[in-house]
């Protein structure tokens, strides 16, 4: 199994584009997340999912859409870079929405936005 | 608004030595994680005690949790080079229907040989 995976794992935006980060699982996990990270903030959630069809917003959702098409892929969009989304975007997965699942993590995209 | 807050913020050892990270927390929970991220990677999973618990062992890793004191702490003892990483400390949050995972700041390691 690949597990969770991110691409691209860099990226640099000027502000104002827009772009998609994918992330795929190979895991038949039902939840998966999206955080981003920054310097002394921690992992802070941005979307998640319960499943294909089932997105819901988590701490800091705005300037970011989330699609669940399939149980598979969880894209991330940016609709209108700005600086402040200069961080890098981990995406996550577990076996369901239980709290007393471990979280499968994939290796992160480091974004600049110019 | 973060559930989780590690301490310290960073922590220089050598190795042998044991490592002390503790956490703390706002509001009542059903369990708490703890990951490590090597730099540059994403976190890895090293263990999760439930709030029922207090004392929880794997390898060199001792967790503890204290719930009256909203607080977990994880020892790393005879600690190596390889375990220089940040760690992190992950609480659950129900809102909105579902669980969610809330994760603190960190803990940044470093062990010197």
């Amino acid at each position: 199994n690949a597990g969770v995976t991110q691409t691209p794992k860099f990226q640099v935006l000027k502000t104002g584009q827009s772009m998609t980060l994918q992330c795929a699982q190979d895991m038949n996990h039902e939840y998966m997340s999206w955080y981003r990270q920054d310097p002394g903030m921690g992992l802070r959630l941005i979307h998640y999912s319960v499943g294909a069809g089932i997105t819901d917003q988590g701490e800091v959702p705005n300037g970011y859409n989330v699609s669940r098409s399939t149980t598979e892929d969880f894209p991330l969009r940016l609709l209108s870079a700005a600086p402040s989304q200069t961080s890098v975007y981990f995406c996550a997965s577990s076996t369901d929405s239980s709290s007393y699942n471990e979280q499968f993590f994939g290796p992160g995209t480091r974004l600049t936005v110019l | 608004s973060q559930q989780g807050e590690e301490d310290p913020q960073a922590l220089s050892i050598q190795e042998g030595e044991n490592a002390t990270m503790n956490c703390s927390y706002k509001t009542s929970i059903n369990n708490l994680q703890w990951y490590r991220q090597n730099s540059g990677r994403g976190l890895v999973h090293l263990i999760l005690i439930r709030s029922n618990e207090r004392e929880k062992h794997s390898g060199r890793l001792r967790v503890t949790l204290d719930t009256s004191k909203k607080s977990s702490s994880l020892l790393i003892t005879a600690s190596r080079a390889a375990d220089t990483a940040s760690y992190f400390c992950a609480t659950d949050a129900f809102s909105g229907g579902y669980n969610k995972l809330i994760f603190g700041a960190g803990t940044r390691l470093a062990v010197h040989p």
